[in-house]
């Protein structure tokens, strides 16, 4: 059974840089049939997409948040991270890692997710 | 962008109801349709991909169908435990996502 974790700080100032990593278990990150991906949901709102990586490191992001996001990936240790520079409050969210097919593109498996308040 | 417009927003049912949730595409997203529910403090869990396949363990009282511009999400005969909000998404632009807006389904 795959299971994905989020880790990170659950509060970032203004002006900092959120970072946030998705452990990977019960499966590899190296398969070539899936994608990594992010997504966050503002309380009270529906999820938003953030971005996916492959296992190669090649990246898509939302043009909405692009100047903003980085991912990268860790075969090694089977996980992947967000960092996400420059937060303001509207970038308070639950945080969440998936996996995504690379057929229909549908994500199947969730991590818990992760409460990050940005706030002085 | 695709925009993804789902009605109702709010949905009053009782156990054992038949329901339709629709989700309607800004333009023709072929069969590039998934629907995810989703209970307070956990994340979305897929129930539907492709339109129309039942993801594995998901009830078949659950079942999903549509192509192009709409679509609907039928659950056959509530359950206590389907009330929850229920997500479209559209993959047909990937990986440019859109979700719905979701549908709160309550009890009546």
């Amino acid at each position: 059974q795959v299971q994905l974790q989020e880790s990170g700080p659950g509060l970032v100032k203004p002006s900092q840089t959120l970072s946030l990593t998705c452990t990977v278990s019960g499966g590899s990150i190296s398969s070539d049939s899936y994608y990594w991906t992010w997504i966050r949901q503002p309380a009270g709102k529906g999820p938003e997409w953030i971005g996916r990586i492959y296992s190669s490191g090649s990246t898509n992001y939302n043009p909405s948040l692009e100047s903003r996001v980085t991912m990268s990936v860790d075969t090694s240790k089977n996980q992947f991270s967000l960092r996400l520079s420059s937060v303001t409050a509207a970038d308070t969210a639950v945080y969440y890692c998936a996996r995504e097919g690379r057929s229909w593109y549908f994500l199947d498996y969730w991590g818990q997710g992760s409460l990050v308040t940005v706030s002085s | 962008d695709i925009q993804m417009t789902q009605s109702p927003s709010t949905l009053s049912a009782s156990v054992g109801d038949r329901v339709t949730i629709t989700c309607r595409a800004s333009q023709s997203i072929s069969r590039y349709l998934n629907w995810y529910q989703q209970k307070p403090g956990r994340p979305p869990k897929l129930l539907i991909y492709a339109a129309s396949s039942l993801q594995s363990g998901v009830p078949s009282r659950f079942s999903g169908s549509g192509s192009g511009t709409d679509f609907t999400l039928t659950i056959s005969s509530l359950q206590p435990e389907d009330f929850a909000t229920y997500y479209c998404q559209q993959s047909y632009s990937a990986p440019m996502y859109a979700f719905g807006q979701g549908t709160k389904l309550e009890i009546k």
